[in-house]
């Protein structure tokens, strides 16, 4: 596709469940982001990847998140042990390049319950 | 730290009117960028300023940057219902991230 995908768009699990967000980059892009936005407030950085590492992990809030991006594509974040707090919606963005144009993904809601 | 402040957070205006949303932000950064968001979806990029002076139009919106005062404007020429969302001023730290403002939710009303 065009732009960057992200599945699922709407996810409901409950307290204390394993949740894995999935980010489908455009493609040629290097430089992937996850981004967490509360009702109300603009999006709080989370992590950024430069193909397969992870340059800058410093806006995780918890060792409950990590996320991966084993082939320089598609990334995954994975919430252990979720807490209603987690709730928001999770959005992936990427660029060509560090420095370049951001786009963002549609993003995935999450609630939990 | 990097804080990114933005006004007012709230704004209703009529239609054929202007008005500026302002950006204030706290340290040395080499860009930034002005996002749309509207309910629901995602942000599309607007505009981004890489200078000290630049300004950048399309339609009737106009960005600006200062970055010696640390302020950048989005500037609203007669406003249009199709305007409404909520505008994000985001500034890059570092290499990889951006700081996001709190938003201005724009509210055009005939």
């Amino acid at each position: 596709g065009a732009g960057v995908s992200q599945t699922p768009s709407n996810k409901v699990t409950e307290k204390g469940k394993y949740v894995e967000l999935r980010c489908d980059p455009i493609s040629g892009h290097t430089a992937l982001y996850w981004y967490r936005q509360s009702l109300g407030q603009g999006p709080e950085f989370l992590i950024y990847f430069q193909g397969t590492g992870a340059a800058d992990d410093s806006g995780l809030p918890n060792d409950r998140f990590f996320a991966v991006r084993p082939e320089g594509s598609v990334s995954t974040l994975k919430i252990q042990r979720t807490e209603r707090g987690d709730s928001a919606v999770y959005l992936c963005a990427s660029s060509l390049a560090p420095q370049n144009t951001i786009y963002f993904g549609e993003g995935s809601w999450l609630t939990v319950v | 730290e990097l804080k990114v402040e933005q006004n007012p957070l709230f704004l209703s205006m009529q239609e054929g009117k202007n008005y500026t949303i302002y950006c204030n932000y706290s340290t040395t950064s080499d860009r930034l960028y002005w996002y749309r968001q509207d309910p629901g979806k995602s942000l599309e990029s607007l505009f981004v300023l890489l200078s000290n002076g630049a300004v950048k139009q399309e339609g009737r919106l106009m960005a600006s940057l200062d970055t010696k005062a640390r302020l950048s404007t989005l500037h609203i020429t007669a406003a249009v219902h199709d305007l409404s969302a909520t505008y994000f001023c985001a500034v890059e730290a570092g290499t990889d991230k951006l700081i996001f403002g709190t938003g201005t939710r724009l509210q055009v009303f005939p």
